[in-house]
């Protein structure tokens, strides 16, 4: 069974660019997660998506960061315009419903740098 | 806001030695996860342990999750170079359903 894959692997855009990141959660995965690692810091919660539906996006940094889920399959997660700040690690996580909904699992993350 | 703390943040430690890492917080959870990260690859998903008092085992890695389920730690017996990461934890539920709180992490480094 094929894991959470995220793509690209690695950004580097310039301020004010826009960047879109995608995550592929396992197949049958109503859950689905971002995480946020910036340098020193720990992981951060950004949103978790049931299915289609936002169920928290108590993370969400500001309105710069757009995510979606159509379908309820893969997500994107797009950073308009991009700033110095959001450069970090972007995990997506997945994970099934009811009682296994804390077994999250991990994509390898995006790297994104923002010079 | 939910914090954890995790410590040591950094351990440097010869094969064979016994080592713990400790995960607290002030607050209530209802799991609590251990990842180990290597580099450039995200958490790999450790064990969840969910009861008060629970206590599992994975090879020579323990791991017990507080009575009032607000704290947990790791016991890594007899430790080998292949331990070497970076270790987290991370608590569920509680007063946010579904995200995980963070600890910032142990990097571990065990030397042969």
């Amino acid at each position: 069974e094929a894991g959470v894959t995220q793509f690209p692997s690695h950004s580097v855009i310039e301020k004010g660019q826009t960047v879109t990141l995608r995550c592929d959660p396992i197949s049958g995965h109503d859950n689905l997660y971002w995480y946020r690692r910036v340098m020193g810091k720990e992981i951060k919660f950004l949103l978790h998506f049931v299915k289609e539906s936002k169920q928290d996006e108590s993370g969400m940094p500001n309105n710069r960061f757009l995510a979606e889920r159509t379908g309820g399959t893969y997500s994107t997660l797009k950073v308009q315009p991009a700033e110095l700040e959001d450069s970090g690690v972007y995990f997506c996580a997945s994970s099934l419903g009811g009682t296994f909904t804390y077994e999250q699992y991990f994509g390898p993350g995006t790297r994104l740098t923002v010079t | 806001t939910q914090l954890l703390e995790q410590s040591p943040q950094f351990l440097s430690i010869q094969e064979g030695e016994n080592l713990t890492v400790y995960c607290n917080s002030s607050s209530v959870f209802s799991s609590l996860q251990w990842y180990r990260q290597e580099p450039g690859e995200g958490p790999v998903l450790l064990v969840t342990v969910v009861t008060g008092g629970e206590v599992k085992k994975l090879k020579r890695l323990t791991f017990q999750f507080g009575d009032a389920r607000k704290d947990s730690s790791l016991h890594i017996t007899a430790a080998q170079p292949g331990d070497t990461g970076l270790y987290l934890c991370a608590g569920g539920g509680g007063t946010s359903y579904g995200k995980l709180t963070f600890g910032q992490g142990t990097i571990l480094t065990v030397h042969p």
